[in-house]
């Protein structure tokens, strides 16, 4: 079974750019996350799409990110204008439902260095 | 609101010595408690998950967890420690839909020759 795809896998830009994420989630899975992890500490939900609908998204920095899921499958982050403390590894997560404790499958993220 | 506390940022053991890792939890019903493991340059990884029943979870590559609801704690246990578990490891905890989850820091993992 093919795991959850990212690309790319490593981005560097300057603040005030904008750049785009892309992942795929595993085949059949209906709810997707997008997770930001900052070094040294722990992944913190951005936005959690439930087929192409948004579940949550209280976390998500709404002035210069956003997220869709068009299909309900594949799903773009987008981060305009960037910033330095945007830098950090953007995880995409899938999951079958959103059940109480559905394991959630990673993928191997984004690493993201604003300069 | 829930909150995870892993208390140690890094340890190290020597292979084949034995393995705990605290995490301790603030959640106001009952929680869901989970441990993943991120391998450098991969993504997280689950062990194991704790929802109810037995307080003594198995997990995968020979891991264990035991929730303690007295101390609020979940630790991650490993009698024999390979070098290949070398890695970062996550505590969680998470209510009723995923998007309650909340993650420790995470603690790095040295395994020494």
């Amino acid at each position: 079974e093919a795991g959850v795809a990212q690309s790319p896998r490593y981005k560097i830009i300057e603040k005030r750019q904008s750049v785009a994420f892309w992942c795929n989630p595993i085949s059949g899975h209906a709810t997707l996350y997008w997770y930001q992890q900052i070094l040294g500490q722990g992944p913190k939900l951005l936005i959690q799409f439930q087929n192409n609908g948004v579940v949550d998204d209280s976390q998500l920095p709404k002035d210069r990110f956003s997220a869709e899921r068009l299909k309900g499958v594949d799903s773009t982050l987008k981060i305009q204008p960037a910033k330095l403390e945007d830098s950090a590894v953007y995880l995409c997560a899938s999951s079958f439902g959103t059940g109480t404790g559905e394991t959630q499958y990673f993928g191997p993220g984004t690493r993201l260095l604003v300069l | 609101a829930q909150s995870v506390t892993q208390p140690d940022i890094h340890i190290t053991v020597s292979e084949g010595a034995s393995l705990e890792l605290r995490c301790n939890y603030s959640y106001g019903a009952t929680p869901y408690l989970f441990w993943y493991v991120q391998s450098p340059g991969q993504g997280l990884q689950l062990l194991l998950k704790y929802f109810s029943g037995d307080t003594l979870v198995q997990g995968i590559k020979g891991f264990e967890a035991e929730f303690k609801r007295s101390q609020s704690s979940f630790n991650l246990r490993k009698p024999s420690v390979h070098w290949s578990d070398a890695a970062e490891y996550f505590c969680a905890v998470g209510g009723v839909n995923n998007n309650d989850m909340r993650f420790g820091a995470g603690t790095r993992l040295t395994v020494k020759p």
